[in-house]
């Protein structure tokens, strides 16, 4: 099977300005999740989509957004783009279970300036 | 390897020892428990999981204890090879719910 993909690798964008990030989960997996990996807060939940539906969510501001498809593919969206959102935007899909391991893509390094 | 706040922890073994890397969970309702390996400019990699109705697991090289009184989690590499050179990553989850807590990483350096 293959493994997580995630689009574009590598983002720079400007302060203002907004970015759409994209993951493909593993074929069968229906729950996507979305975190953020920085030096200084380290990796941190931003949200969880399982059959289109928002299931879970971190404590993050409403300018982080995503949403998922019929296919299970899962963007976000940051709006109005600060310097503190660069980063290391990874995405993780699971299986139907609950507890069950989740398994990495390579991430997006997005770097705001 | 407790945390020390923004400076990742480092553990500095030579190739052949046995390196041992500890994690503090703090919600005693978590229940599942993971091990992730991330090299430089990856994704977390999937080591070893444990189960809270467990205290060891062993996989080739690798052996997770879980110490449910004191809430730690030890990973436990055998013959250490410079291959294993990364930031390693515990992460909890809680019954119900599928969102993984992370600890903030051991750096692991390996000398051959």
């Amino acid at each position: 099977k293959a493994g997580v993909t995630q689009t574009p690798r590598y983002l720079i964008k400007t302060r203002g300005q907004q970015v759409t990030l994209s993951c493909s989960p593993i074929s069968g997996h229906r729950s996507v999740s979305w975190y953020q990996q920085t030096p200084g807060q380290g990796l941190q939940f931003l949200f969880e989509y399982f059959s289109e539906t928002q299931r879970n969510k971190g404590n993050f501001p409403g300018r982080f957004s995503g949403r998922q498809f019929s296919n299970s593919r899962s963007e976000m969206n940051v709006s109005t783009l600060e310097l503190g959102d660069s980063a290391l935007y990874l995405c993780a899909s699971l299986g139907q279970a609950v507890g069950e391991t989740q398994y990495f893509g390579p991430g997006t390094r997005l770097l705001v300036l | 390897g407790e945390s020390v706040g923004l400076h990742l922890p480092t553990l500095s073994v030579q190739e052949g020892d046995n390196s041992i890397i500890n994690c503090a969970y703090s919600n005693s309702a978590s229940d599942y428990f993971i091990w992730y390996k991330q090299e430089s400019g990856k994704g977390p990699q999937f080591i070893i999981d444990i189960r809270s109705n467990m205290d060891k697991r062993q996989g080739q090289r690798v052996t997770v204890l879980l110490n449910k009184t004191v809430k730690h989690l030890s990973l436990q590499i055998a013959a250490t090879q410079p291959g294993d050179s990364a930031v390693y990553f515990c992460a909890e989850n809680i019954r119900g719910y599928s969102t993984l807590t992370f600890g903030k990483g051991t750096m692991l350096l390996v000398s051959p």
